[in-house]
């Protein structure tokens, strides 16, 4: 089944305590990116990456940083997690053009850092 | 770079009665348009899209969207709503190139009323 694996679903940690959230797709996707959803605000992107080896800030990078070293590997890396950043994460991978173009994302992580 | 107004963040609707959610878009040559749902603690999935073609497009589930370029508008609709579609609904816009990032608006949750 083509999707987008995200890990782990939830999470509690605490201020400043580094953490991964994993994503994979199997779907040989080029592109693939980062959205935090929190109310009122829908869904703002963090970082994108257009292929292996090159991400590019989104409209909400700060205190985020990402790596692209494989094509199905997106991870989002959080080096001092504070409250503001507490949210719902999601990832999603894009599919190129033509009748096929579109998104498929994860099912979401539900970060909360105190 | 594009932008999404959805006009109405809640929308309360008795079951059986019809219903509209509006969405506006900034200006573009050229534009696909989304509209995803998510059900309470879910994630996203895509309602529907449209990349080219006819203007009406439809879900499998009785929702339609109309393209409407020269009001830059995208509005969904639904002859008569279900219990089940109470949801929070996203509408999403990226240019038609297909190479940028993809915009949602605020979301707008729609609550059906027995």
């Amino acid at each position: 089944e083509a999707q987008v694996t995200q890990n782990p679903r939830y999470l509690i940690t605490v201020t400043g305590k580094k953490l991964t959230v994993t994503c994979s797709q199997n779907m040989n996707h080029e592109y693939m990116s980062w959205y935090r959803q929190d109310p009122g605000l829908g869904l703002r992107q963090i970082y994108y990456s257009m292929n292996v080896e090159v991400t590019d800030k989104g409209d909400v990078p700060e205190g985020y940083k990402v790596s692209r070293k494989e094509k199905r590997n997106f991870p989002l890396i959080l080096e001092s997690p504070s409250p503001n950043q507490t949210s719902l994460y999601f990832c999603a991978s894009r599919s190129s053009g033509g009748r096929g173009y579109g998104y498929t994302f994860g099912s979401g992580t539900r970060l909360t850092v105190v | 770079a594009q932008s999404v107004t959805q006009l109405d963040s809640q929308v309360p609707v008795f079951e059986e009665a019809p219903v509209e959610l509006r969405c506006n878009y900034s200006s573009s040559v050229s534009v696909y348009l989304f509209w995803y749902v998510q059900y309470p603690n879910q994630g996203l999935q895509l309602l529907l899209k449209y990349l080219s073609g006819s203007t009406l497009v439809e879900s499998i589930n009785g929702f339609e969207a109309e393209f409407n370029k020269s009001q830059t508008s995208f509005h969904l609709r639904k002859p008569s709503v279900h219990i089940s579609d109470t949801a929070e609904y996203f509408c999403a816009v990226s240019d038609g190139s297909g190479n940028t990032p993809l915009v949602f608006g605020k979301g707008t949750r729609l609550s059906v009323i027995a």
